[in-house]
């Protein structure tokens, strides 16, 4: 089965301190896992993806399999990133690509 | 248009009614799927379509519930029956492929009252 932890409802940091958003995974097979994020009365939106190693707007993710972990950083916080942010796996089945998303993080940028 | 589209984007109907929410995903997305979405949770998964089946209907809590995707574009949820705690927003996202990610809809908020 695939599950996706994110163990943190609220995450509140200032603005220019570090964040890393915690995001643990439960698939047998070999998962690709997504960041996507919520900004206020906007739509869900993908962020990054484990299999494109990017950086998009100063955030990373690395994919640790012996974790089972895919957690998200930004060295230094901006206010704009203040949003709600979820971690997805998608897990190949017999039927296709099953995308299933965590509960999600808070993450609150204070001046 | 360039992004998935779902309507109506508000619902609200009352108890014991028959709802249908319709989704126009990305043009030339294959994957299509339907999440319920509650105050404060994630985006819980419904049903995934790989072009005009489902290939993955785990999700749907029962059986008044049910999607079709005739013509491997536009998708249809419809409920039947509705209660009042179906009330949550119902997103759709299209595909191209798993390793790409979803695009998503800005969803369609469903209220029973």
């Amino acid at each position: 089965a695939q599950r996706v932890t994110q163990p943190e409802k609220l995450l509140s940091v200032f603005k220019g301190a570090p964040v890393e958003l915690k995001c643990n995974y439960s698939y047998s097979g070999s998962p690709e896992l997504f960041w996507y994020v919520q900004y206020s009365r906007q739509r869900l939106q993908l962020l990054l993806r484990h299999i494109s190693r990017e950086s998009i707007k100063g955030f990373t993710a690395d994919l640790n399999k012996g974790e089972t972990s895919f957690h998200l950083k930004k060295p230094f916080a901006q206010e704009e990133d203040s949003a709600m942010y979820y971690c997805a796996l998608s897990g190949r089945t017999q039927n296709g690509n099953k995308l299933v998303f965590g509960a999600g993080t808070i993450l609150r940028v204070k001046s | 248009g360039a992004g998935v589209s779902q309507t109506p984007s508000n619902k609200v109907t009352e108890k014991g009614k028959y709802v249908e929410l319709r989704c126009d995903p990305i043009s030339g997305h294959t994957a299509l799927y339907w999440y319920r979405q509650s105050l404060g949770q994630g985006p819980e998964f419904l049903i995934y379509f790989q072009g005009t089946g489902a290939a993955d209907d785990s999700g749907l809590p029962n059986d008044r519930f049910f999607a079709v995707r005739p013509e491997g574009s536009v998708s249809t949820l419809k409920i039947q029956r509705t209660e009042r705690g179906d009330s949550a927003v119902y997103l759709c996202a299209s595909s191209l492929g798993g390793g790409l990610g979803a695009f998503f809809g800005q969803g369609t908020r469903l209220t029973v009252v």
